[in-house]
């Protein structure tokens, strides 16, 4: 049962351009949303999060977008840059654990 | 400011076999998180300890278990090692137990043969 789904197993993107990645889910008892950036042989780096009861949060080149109704949330990275590019996974808090999609390549090209 | 560091990073073990893997979180915070993420699959849940008790435990045999200790330090204990437990274990530490933050290790690379 996958409660959160990550439809795009990858991306590409050239330097400069907006990166757009996108996570789906389905429990509606989510209460925040997370975005994790992975390099090869590293943990996840902590990007971004939202709470459930806001629509937009911001940090810089990274923004998040949630649509409750929708059940759908994205990552916009903006301008993207070759030092971007790595595995992005999108998760989900309930309660004592964290619930992940199975992740998105981003390859930004120079 | 150390980040959460675990150990080993690898560990190659033979079926049957036991491991304990270690975790020590951020300083200041109190809870830590166990996952296992296999090859094109996100991190799944494994277990997570705050304030030395457990709080919760995903869909995993009892063959896994965990513990906190008082300095918040955390070891993940997997017995009777199977092939498809080669995985990359990971901890998480946060400062509550909610998860609105939770700051990953570098994992430990665990290899079954």
């Amino acid at each position: 049962d996958q409660q959160v789904k990550q439809n795009s197993p990858s991306l590409s993107v050239q330097e400069g351009r907006i990166s757009i990645l996108n996570c789906d889910y389905t429990n509606s008892m989510f209460d925040y949303f997370l975005w994790y950036k992975k390099y090869p042989a590293e943990g996840p780096t902590f990007l971004i999060s939202i709470s459930s009861i806001k629509d937009k949060n911001e940090d810089g080149r990274f923004t998040v977008f949630l649509n409750k109704s929708a059940k759908h949330l994205s990552l916009h990275i903006v301008p993207s840059q070759p030092g971007d590019s790595a595995v992005y996974f999108c998760a989900a808090s309930y309660g004592n654990k964290l619930v992940f999609g199975a992740g998105t390549i981003l390859r930004v090209k120079s | 400011d150390a980040g959460v560091t675990q150990s080993p990073t690898h560990l190659i073990k033979t079926r049957g076999q036991h491991v304990t893997l270690r975790c020590s979180p951020i300083s200041g915070h109190k809870s830590v998180s166990w996952y296992q993420q296999v090859l094109g699959q996100g991190p799944q849940f494994i277990f997570q300890y705050y304030e030395k008790e457990e709080r919760g435990r995903g869909n995993f045999p009892d063959r896994f278990s965990a513990r906190q200790f008082p300095n918040y330090s955390s070891e993940l204990n997997v017995n009777a090692l199977l092939l498809g437990d080669s995985a990359l274990y990971l901890c998480a530490s946060s400062s509550t137990a909610l998860n609105t933050e939770a700051f990953f290790g570098q994992g430990t690379r665990l290899t079954v043969v």
